[in-house]
């Protein structure tokens, strides 16, 4: 059964117009996890959480938020994409930052901007 | 700056043995992992090393060396179902995750 879950799986916008993802999980880890990844390149991280505690990465676009309501869920929104944000996004959970802890990412939502 | 390095694509053939190999220069060191990615899909765990020598786990192995700042995956008996893409991460001493770009295993028949 997945343990992370992320929705929609393909997300089709328009330029400009404001697109949501969502990612739950049932492993009540501590730290989610939001990354970019264009293709052939690594995953960028955008923001993780570390429980309520919100961590920006410093070269992450204000054109991107995030949200995270409790324990089990998280949302990333692109107020306005533009073209150079087509890529997939994963969701990604751990249950610690530190030593052998794992990432356990999810499916990923592809998302296409037209 | 951080930096890891590994081949951007390598080829081999089903039943032989592979070994993709990957250098880092991190902020400190707690810990180098390998992640699995088959196309269009999410990375899963393969293994981690945080202590020098090779970690077995099946047909994958993985091999680490502090000092030099190297690590390989050694995957054995390959199958078609390996093809994919196999990523290098190295935990900084932030405890961030820097990543490969991933190499791109094509297998023969």
């Amino acid at each position: 059964d997945a343990m992370v879950i992320q929705n929609p799986r393909y997300q089709v916008t328009q330029f400009g117009k404001p697109v949501t993802l969502s990612c739950s999980q049932t492993l009540n880890h501590n730290v989610m996890y939001w990354y970019q990844q264009k293709s052939s390149q690594a995953p960028k991280l955008l923001f993780h959480y570390y429980d309520k505690d919100f961590n920006n990465e410093a070269d992450t676009p204000d054109n991107f938020q995030s949200r995270r309501p409790n324990t089990s869920f998280c949302f990333l929104d692109i107020r306005s994409p533009g073209l150079g944000d087509a890529a997939m996004y994963l969701c990604a959970t751990s249950s610690g930052n530190s030593g052998a802890n794992v990432l356990t990412f999810g499916a990923g939502s592809r998302l296409t901007v037209l | 700056g951080q930096n890891i390095d590994q081949p951007t694509e390598m080829t081999a053939t089903e039943g032989a043995i592979v070994q993709i190999n990957c250098t880092y220069q991190t902020s400190g060191f707690n810990g180098l992992f390998w992640y699995q990615q088959h196309a269009g899909e999410a990375p899963t765990f393969l293994s981690y090393n945080v202590l020098d020598g090779l970690e077995e786990k099946g047909r994958f192995s993985s091999f680490l060396s502090r000092s030099k700042g190297y690590s390989y995956l050694l995957l054995k008996e390959l199958q078609m179902k390996d093809s994919a893409s196999y990523l290098c991460a190295s935990r900084d001493s932030n405890y961030q995750l820097i990543w490969g770009a991933g190499t791109k295993l094509i297998i023969k028949p």
